[in-house]
């Protein structure tokens, strides 16, 4: 997982509180993107990012939002935490839909 | 009905055995078909991909493509103890950054 680093590792919120996720990289790439993974699921793309100041919704970006305003950095936010949202989250950077590059995780749990 | 299947398995297997994992999909412009390599607690890494129909091979692994049947595989040949980690099949159409993911396989090699 060289060259991409996710803060905090693990957390726990409890139901209406808010978090920020952050991912960080070190290689230049134009392309961020943001993971949840969930037991029987599989990885699923919340949003993404092509390049700094720019975003795009995945296939499950209910309940989130993110802000790229740096290059280096990608931001997932939690507005209102839900229970739902206890997952597994992943960054990744890379070349478009084949090559990505995935950070360690982040595990939430929402109370 | 999900985009991309993937039996979950576990899947045990001894040392040295051939190691057959399979994924099939609906979304016929799906081009780009990636196998990943998960390890407990890690970041999924990408193994390798393939471009339309076809077979790839490097060293142990050899992928396979068979769109007409939207059918992949993933063989493992010698199957080592260090292969032992939860398999992603992952999916894209040309110039898309969606990736779809399988569920996951996690397969055991015993020593």
């Amino acid at each position: 997982n060289a060259g991409v680093t996710q803060t905090p590792k693990f957390r726990v919120l409890k139901t209406g509180q808010s978090m920020t996720l952050l991912c960080a990289q070190d290689m230049n790439h134009e392309y961020m993107y943001w993971y949840r993974q969930d037991p029987g699921m599989g990885l699923r793309l919340i949003h993404y990012s092509v390049g700094e100041g720019t975003t795009a919704k995945g296939e499950v970006p209910d309940g989130y939002n993110v802000s790229r305003l740096k290059k280096q950095n990608f931001l997932l936010g939690l507005e209102s935490a839900a229970p739902s949202q206890t997952s597994v989250y992943f960054c990744a950077i890379g070349y478009g839909g084949v090559e990505q590059f995935f950070g360690p995780g982040t595990r939430l749990t929402v109370l | 009905q999900k985009e991309v299947e993937q039996d979950p398995g576990p899947l045990s297997v001894p040392e040295g055995a051939i190691v057959s994992l399979n994924c099939t999909y609906s979304n016929s412009a799906f081009q780009y078909f990636m196998w990943y390599r998960q390890y407990s607690r890690k970041g999924p890494e990408l193994l390798m991909y393939t471009y339309s129909s076809g077979n790839k091979e490097d060293g142990r692994f050899t992928a396979q493509v068979d769109k007409s049947s939207k059918y992949i595989s993933l063989f493992i040949r010698d199957s080592q103890p260090s292969d032992s980690a939860t398999y992603l099949c992952a999916m894209s159409a040309y110039n898309n950054n969606d990736m779809r993911f399988g569920a996951g396989t996690r397969l055991t090699v015993k020593p």
